[in-house]
């Protein structure tokens, strides 16, 4: 079983949608919790850092951690083509980082 | 965050060949890392570049196709040697960093065509 799984999409959506994105994993002592944007042809850009369970808000961003769950969410308000990216959820403990899969995401003008 | 540059962008080599990819940080680092990702896929962590001593090899890399130097704390070098089609990818470095180890910052990434 992977550390951590996340649904490759792709994803497509209308402009203005509100997207939600997400990954689960399997170990229950993972504490920090990460989201990552990637633009074709760049490098994976940290859009979202979250510590232990809850909620973060950034702008038109909230990432969500649900640690009885083992589930992550990052959604996205709003959806603006420019949002049109790979996203990757990563998570790290005891100085290992675990990538998911990454989400790609289409938002059609 | 941090400013994290590679060099080159990209390059088109010749199979047998070696090309050695630099990763400059302009903040204090603690951890340096390699990684592969092959077009639409996910990242493959290569190795942990080591300050000071040999790299960490993940399984699957060695340290003879791949050797990495960390001359420093915030420089690091990843050679890719004897190359085949095959190493054709985007190769990225990265970094935690001395103010927040918890998370992980990366470079432009070099994406390499071996014909």
């Amino acid at each position: 079983q992977k550390e951590v799984e996340q649904d490759p999409g792709p994803l497509s959506v209308p402009e203005g949608a509100i997207v939600s994105l997400n990954c689960t994993y399997s170990n229950s002592a993972f504490q920090y919790f990460m989201w990552y944007r990637q633009y074709s042809r760049k490098g994976p850009e940290l859009l979202m850092y979250t510590y232990s369970s809850g909620n973060k808000e950034d702008g038109r961003f909230t990432a969500q951690v649900d640690k009885s769950s083992k589930y992550i969410s990052l959604f996205i308000r709003d959806s603006q083509p420019s949002d049109s990216a790979t996203y990757l959820c990563a998570l790290y403990n005891f100085n290992k980082f675990y990538f998911g899969s990454g989400t790609k995401l289409n938002v059609k003008p | 965050s941090a400013v994290i540059s590679q060099k080159p962008s990209r390059d088109i080599c010749q199979r047998g060949t070696s090309l050695t990819i630099q990763c400059q940080v302009d903040s204090q680092v603690t951890m340096m890392f390699w990684y592969r990702q092959q077009p639409g896929q996910s990242l493959t962590l290569i190795a942990t570049a080591n300050q000071g001593s040999e790299a960490t090899y993940e399984s699957g890399f060695v340290i003879d196709k791949f050797p990495i130097s960390r001359p420093n704390l915030t420089f690091s070098t990843l050679t890719v040697s004897n190359m085949s089609p095959e190493d054709s990818s985007i190769y990225l470095c990265s970094a935690q960093l001395a103010t927040s180890t918890d998370t992980q910052y990366f470079g432009p990434g070099t994406r390499l065509t071996v014909l």
